[in-house]
């Protein structure tokens, strides 16, 4: 089956500097990825709808500078931490979709762990 | 809104018992649901999902769901709970995001313990 890749799977990193996290598609071309953060013992809460060779669409109360997503090629999506702050602390997955598919190929990646010190 | 709600934190079952863990949803039009499973520091696994054909849905790891319209539920169950099926479990709702793309929305999640 449709497999997606994230990497780091944790990454500790300190206060101001910047993490970027990568999540590709193994298998299948992605033409839309999705970003979610997790709080400890809370739902998934999507941050942005990356698509490939356009601009990220934001959620509500997601600051698009901090986060920035790139989606440069059908198999890849970026998520870079930008200035990060002990708050950005968190569980980010994402998850893809291969292209022309509905709803049925949503594929998620394992994770990755950011602790900001 | 479309969404779907867990209205348990947590869900405690013996080893070899059935288990149940609860989702009702609440949806404009035909609900496309689903069920995942997420390990701790993991991503999350799909399990199941309904779209349309018959209520039992069969999935992963021996589990089934039943879709109900009339109760608007969508529980998530297995005749005889093992201990490796403890892990957190969120049932999802396909909703519009803001981008227009299709996604799965998620429930705040269900921990399910099972005890040897």
């Amino acid at each position: 089956g449709a497999v997606v890749s994230q990497h780091p799977s944790r990454v500790i990193c300190k206060s101001g500097t910047s993490v970027k996290i990568e999540c590709r598609s193994l298998d299948f071309q992605a033409t839309t990825m999705f970003w979610y953060r997790q709080f400890p013992k809370q739902s998934l809460m999507l941050m942005a709808t990356s698509n490939e060779g356009s601009k990220a669409t934001y959620e509500q109360g997601v600051e698009k500078d901090k986060f920035l997503i790139n989606h440069a090629s059908l198999t890849l999506s970026t998520l870079t931490v930008t200035s990060a702050h002990p708050e950005d602390s968190s569980f980010y997955i994402c998850s893809a979709r291969e292209g022309g598919i509905s709803l049925y190929g949503y594929t998620f990646g394992s994770g990755t762990r950011l602790t900001v010190v | 809104a479309q969404s779907v709600a867990q209205p348990e934190d947590q869900v405690n079952v013996a080893e070899g018992n059935p288990l149940t863990v609860k989702c009702t949803y609440s949806v404009s039009g035909n609900p496309y649901l689903f069920w995942y499973v997420q390990y701790p520091n993991r991503g999350l696994q799909f399990l199941l999902k309904y779209i349309t054909g018959d209520n039992l849905v069969k999935g992963s790891y021996g589990f089934e769901a039943e879709f109900n319209k009339s109760q608007t539920s969508f529980h998530l169950k297995k005749p005889s709970a093992l201990v490796s099926d403890s892990a957190l479990y969120f049932c999802a709702v396909r909703v519009h995001a803001s981008g227009g793309s299709y996604i799965p929305t998620f429930g705040r999640g269900t921990s399910l313990i099972v005890h040897p």
